[in-house]
């Protein structure tokens, strides 16, 4: 499948463990924020997202937490399965607005 | 599958000629986003159509162009191309087109520019 970077942070896990990627956002004015993955030789694709009035939300094995003090996010993915592997970009909107700015990425590699 | 249809999957050329790369939106969706993915750059936003009109735009070079057409594909026309412009480029599309929408990427087209 097509590489979508060579120098992007990995986090190595086993299958079974808890992962948790983080991601710096820029804006402090941003209110949205969407986590996204993707797979080799795909696009990416919606996870999970967030809006600046919550600092935790919920998903299938998957929770997004918002820091707002220190512009940061993160994405817990429960019970990490092999099938997880991807790359992993965090992306922040202002509402009102339809554009995205995204975050480097992080890889995540899932061991069997 | 997330019902976006990118075409042509690949494209190689050499610098300095023009290519244009073709998105189909979901089936319903009357808005298109194109971006750049690159390995020193990351995904970046480039420009963004709304029921054939220019709606938002991000990073584009000026040798870059765009458009939507009545029937909703769309073409990103790149032209004078350079070295730097190989990448990844991908199309999403989404309902409505606000920031509520949730955007739907294609597969993407692979330029290499030679």
């Amino acid at each position: 499948g097509e590489s979508v970077g060579l120098h992007l942070p990995t986090l190595s896990v086993q299958e079974g463990d808890n992962s948790i990627i983080n991601c710096a956002y820029s804006n402090s004015a941003s209110d949205y924020f969407i986590w996204y993955k993707q797979e080799s030789g795909k696009g990416p694709q919606f996870i999970i997202d967030i809006r600046s009035n919550m600092d935790k939300r919920q998903g299938q094995r998957v929770t997004v937490l918002l820091n707002k003090t220190v512009k940061h996010l993160s994405l817990q993915i429960a019970a990490t399965q092999p099938g997880d592997s991807a790359v992993y970009f965090c992306a922040e909107s202002l509402s009102g607005y339809s554009t995205l700015t995204f975050g480097k990425g992080t890889m995540l590699l899932v061991s069997p | 599958d997330s019902g976006v249809t990118q075409t042509p999957k690949h494209l190689i050329t050499a610098t300095g000629q023009r290519v244009t790369l073709r998105c189909s939106p979901r089936s319903g969706d009357l808005s298109v986003y194109w971006y750049q993915q690159s390995l020193d750059q990351g995904l970046q936003f480039l420009i963004q159509y709304y029921n054939g009109e220019e709606r938002a735009k991000g990073n584009i070079l000026e040798r870059f162009s765009a458009q939507q057409f009545p029937d909703l594909h769309s073409e990103l026309n790149l032209s004078s191309l350079e070295l730097g412009d190989s990448a990844l480029y991908f199309c999403a599309s989404s309902p409505q087109g606000t920031w509520r929408d949730e955007q739907y990427f294609g597969p993407g087209t692979r330029l290499t520019v030679t």
